[in-house]
């Protein structure tokens, strides 16, 4: 089944205290983003990468590090976490990195709940 | 810069009663694709449809249809006879074909509890 697998889907945490959140994706998508859903803000972009060893930031990167060393596997780094990391995470990935490609359905994954203390 | 404004929050309804979801959107791009999608209770973001700025036909898919005007910057979407099923987040997301990293815009989103 294609998909987009995040993990963990929940997640309590302290602040300070490193922590990843994994996300897989078997579709062979070029392209992968990570976005943060807030109650009345929508779905914020954090980081996307178009390929492999190309990432870059999105409206809200502040707080987070990405990579992408391989294609299937985009991971969010939180180096020290704070309460305003407090969020629902959504994992994204879509064929094509062209400029038509914004035409593509991103499919996202089902999403991880990270509370910060 | 692109945005995305879905100005309800949150729309009761009884079942059958049809609702109606408004989505404004700001674009300097002459080329762009406006999407919907529905978050149910369970968290995940589930795909509705996807329309190009080129083509203004309004679509209809079983009890959903939507209503794209560029005239007004608007791509609406109404849910006919709505059911229990229906009660989700909806999500107006917007793409800019020359945005950077292909970044997809959304709405605040609306919050619709369809009542028994």
């Amino acid at each position: 089944e294609a998909q987009v697998t995040q993990n963990p889907r929940y997640l309590i945490t302290v602040t300070g205290k490193k922590l990843t959140v994994t996300c897989s994706q078997n579709m062979n998508h070029e392209y992968m983003s990570w976005y943060r859903q807030d109650p009345g803000l929508g779905l914020r972009q954090i980081y996307y990468s178009m390929n492999v060893e190309v990432t870059d930031k999105g409206d809200v990167p502040e707080g987070y590090k990405v990579s992408r060393k391989e294609k299937r596997n985009f991971p969010l780094i939180l180096e020290s976490p704070s309460p305003n990391q407090t969020s629902l995470y959504f994992c994204a990935s879509k064929y094509g990195t062209e400029t038509l490609s914004g035409a593509n359905v991103l499919t996202f994954g089902a999403g991880s709940r990270l509370t910060v203390l | 810069a692109q945005k995305v404004t879905q100005a309800q929050t949150e729309i009761s309804v009884v079942e059958k009663e049809d609702v109606t979801l408004d989505c404004v959107y700001e674009t300097r791009d002459t080329t762009y694709y406006l999407f919907w999608y529905k978050q149910p209770p369970s968290g995940e973001l589930v795909f509705l449809i996807r329309r190009n700025s080129f083509d203004e036909q309004n679509e209809i898919s079983g009890r959903y249809s939507w209503n794209f005007q560029k005239s007004t910057s608007s791509f609406n979407f109404t849910i006919t006879a709505s059911q229990v099923v229906d009660s989700a987040v909806y999500f107006c997301a917007l793409s800019e074909v020359r945005a950077a990293g292909n970044k997809l815009t959304f709405g605040g989103g609306t919050r619709v509890l369809v009542k028994p």
